[in-house]
């Protein structure tokens, strides 16, 4: 069914390294993902998207890749900072087309 | 400031006693939805609202009530509230569609008693 799930729950790094977070998705069908970045008591802030015609896509010191061949996304921070410590969702939508569909999410700690 | 606002942002509230939420987005977004965030559970969504006067329900919308009477607005009413609608709730709109980038409110955190 549909799916969006991360590998890990937490990944603890220092300041200036770079950081990876996965995320492995079920629906072969899916054709857009977004990642989101939810800091503590905030809502999800869009960090970057990516379409499945794409392998890669960068923005500000994130790059996103697609695998599809395994069904498989990640998500690169480049040297990470103390205000990138949140927790990070991939999402992607359900079969209608009506909904997103979040993963459970990665918590980054980020430590100077 | 280009944003959606969603009010309260806390609340406590007691089994049975009717209460709504309100969002409001200032961008012109034809898109809105409500989604409840429990732990382990993820983002789930309980309505949706594609365009004035038509909405959806979601993966969870027992319990809960919404309607879209203007762009702008899209509130949840709880007219029973119950203990398992303890969440935290997040309103979000796009301007076109759930597949363009969704903004979130700041969230409501909700406790029934």
């Amino acid at each position: 069914g549909e799916s969006v799930g991360l590998h890990l729950p937490t990944l603890s790094v220092q300041e200036g390294d770079n950081s990876i977070i996965n995320c492995a998705y079920s629906n072969s069908a899916s054709d857009y993902f977004i990642w989101y970045k939810q800091e503590s008591g905030k809502g999800p802030q869009f960090i970057i998207d990516i379409r499945s015609n794409m392998d890669k896509r960068q923005g500000q010191r994130v790059t996103v890749l697609l695998n599809k061949t395994v069904k498989h996304l990640s998500l690169q921070i480049a040297a990470t900072q103390p205000g990138d410590s949140a927790v990070y969702f991939c999402a992607d939508f359900n079969q209608a087309g009506t909904a997103l569909i979040f993963g459970k999410g990665t918590t980054l700690s980020v430590s100077s | 400031e280009a944003q959606v606002t969603q009010n309260p942002r806390y609340l406590i509230t007691v089994t049975g006693k009717k209460l709504t939420v309100t969002c409001s987005q200032n961008m012109n977004h034809e898109y809105m939805s409500w989604y409840r965030q429990d732990p382990g559970l993820g983002l789930r969504q309980i309505y949706y609202s594609m365009n004035v006067e038509v909405t959806d329900k979601g993966d969870v919308p027992e319990g809960y009530k919404v309607s879209r009477k203007e762009k702008r607005n899209f509130p949840l009413i709880l007219e029973s509230p119950s203990p398992n609608q303890t969440s935290l709730y997040f309103c979000a709109s796009s301007p076109q569609g759930v597949k363009n980038i969704q903004y979130f409110g700041a969230g409501t955190r909700l406790s029934v008693l």
